[in-house]
């Protein structure tokens, strides 16, 4: 069974400083990582992907994420974030294949900006 | 444009009905998911459907039904026997061969019951 771990469930944060959203998984077999962003009363959207390669990962709005294997986290990074950014952000593992779309999800980290 | 389109938005419903939540995509996408979201929780699978004809069971299944009649089309039934309908549903889909599963969202339904 695979599981996830979002370890803030709320980050207060000044505009233009940098944020780490922190997420540990845990499974049995080799996973794919998510990361996905939900603004008020709308549905999520991807923000970005690991599959395999490069440990570092770019996605939208220039956010970014590493993953390492050996301490099972795949915490998400933005070097300065602005108002718009304020959302819901889940972190969310998948086995891929015929599960594809089994995701498991954390509970959410509520990021919200201060002017 | 392509997208996943949920309706209603918004439902309002008495305890003992029966609700049915419409989602319907234009993706071409095989695997289609209904997930339940709650405060302060992550996303809860209800029932997911890898091809017509055919779906499976999620994690929080007891209390709901679906259909998969076509490709499109994948509407979600809230009976009476759930015991604790109001939350957000989200539809998605997602192409089942492509590597990764990455899910593409409606905007969801928000149930509530008086």
């Amino acid at each position: 069974a695979q599981s996830v771990t979002q370890l803030d469930s709320q980050v207060p944060v000044f505009e233009e400083a940098p944020v780490e959203l922190r997420c540990n998984y845990s499974s049995s077999v080799s996973v794919y990582l998510f990361w996905y962003v939900q603004y008020p009363n709308q549905g999520l959207q991807l923000l970005l992907k690991y599959l395999s390669g490069s440990t570092l990962v770019k996605g939208i709005n220039g956010f970014e994420a590493e993953f390492n294997k050996s301490q099972t986290s795949f915490h998400l990074r933005k070097p300065s974030v602005h108002i718009s950014d304020t959302a819901e952000y889940f972190c969310a593992v998948s086995e891929g294949g015929t599960n594809a779309g089994k995701s498991t999800f954390g509970d959410g980290t509520t990021l919200t900006v201060k002017p | 444009d392509g997208g996943i389109t949920q309706s209603p938005k918004y439902l309002f419903r008495k305890e003992g009905q029966n609700v049915t939540l419409s989602c319907e995509q234009n993706l071409n996408h095989d695997a289609m998911y209904w997930y339940r979201q709650d405060p302060g929780q992550g996303l809860r699978l209800i029932y997911y459907s890898q091809i017509v004809n055919d779906f499976q069971k999620g994690d929080i299944a007891e209390g709901y039904s679906v259909s998969r009649e076509k490709k499109e089309s994948f509407p979600l039934t809230v009976t009476s026997a759930q015991k604790n309908p109001t939350a957000f549903y989200l539809c998605a889909s997602s192409p089942s061969s492509r590597v990764g599963g990455e899910l593409f969202f409606g905007e969801g339904s928000r149930l509530t019951v008086l």
